[in-house]
């Protein structure tokens, strides 16, 4: 079945420093979403993409759609300690249930 | 406001006494799911609907039902908990090729 593979597991970070995460599919997906997740809380949709090669930005936020259409990265600039949480990407891919394939989350801590 | 609802927020319960958690959304989505989180299991799928009286099973549906007769309402239902039933329950809706939105979460604890 599809996988997705999401890295790294866990990152720590002083603030202001930039972060970069990634997820790689072993099948074609046509909808990445990114969501950061706070203890106890739902899923918050982060940036929704839909192109082959979509850049999409939301503040300190960016995310792109890989040209394969089998990975997706996020970055977040000036990291700030409201950043920390878990941070889940899911793609969709060509079946017709509408299902999401999610990652396992990158748990991200920022040190002040 | 755009949002999913879930209640209750929090439940302790017993071995064997049936209970529902709702869902509701007002975005007028034709797709809703719910998920459960479990540490180191991610979420996982449990029962999904593409449209009023269309559900399926996802990944984990074992000892959960779901209806789904309005277009805003999916409650999940479990009939006879179990200890492992104890876990996060996330409800979620979408349009059926959009971004998902989730609610806060049903924390269940079966004893």
């Amino acid at each position: 079945g599809q996988q997705l593979n999401q890295s790294p597991q866990s990152m720590f970070i002083q603030e202001g420093e930039d972060v970069s995460m990634n997820c790689t599919s072993s099948s074609i997906f046509n909808t990445w979403l990114w969501y950061k997740q706070d203890p106890g809380e739902g899923p918050v949709l982060l940036i929704a993409l839909y192109k082959a090669g979509e850049l999409t930005s939301n503040g300190r936020l960016t995310a792109q759609f890989g040209i394969t259409r089998k990975d997706s990265f996020l970055n977040i600039s000036a990291s700030i300690p409201s950043d920390v949480g878990i941070y889940f990407c899911a793609g969709r891919g060509s079946g017709n249930t509408g299902k999401l394939i999610f990652g396992q989350g990158t748990t991200l801590q920022v040190k002040p | 406001e755009a949002q999913v609802t879930q209640n209750p927020r929090y439940l302790i319960t017993v071995t064997g006494k049936k209970l529902t958690v709702t869902c509701s959304q007002n975005m007028n989505h034709e797709y809703m799911s719910w998920y459960r989180q479990d540490p180191g299991l991610g979420l996982r799928q449990i029962y999904y609907s593409m449209n009023v009286e269309v559900t399926d099973k996802g990944d984990v549906p074992e000892g959960y039902k779901v209806s789904r007769k309005e277009k805003r309402n999916f409650p999940l239902i479990l009939e006879s908990p179990s200890p492992n039933q104890t876990s996060l329950y996330f409800c979620a809706s979408s349009s059926v090729w959009g971004a998902q939105y989730f609610g806060p979460g049903t924390r269940l604890l079966v004893l």
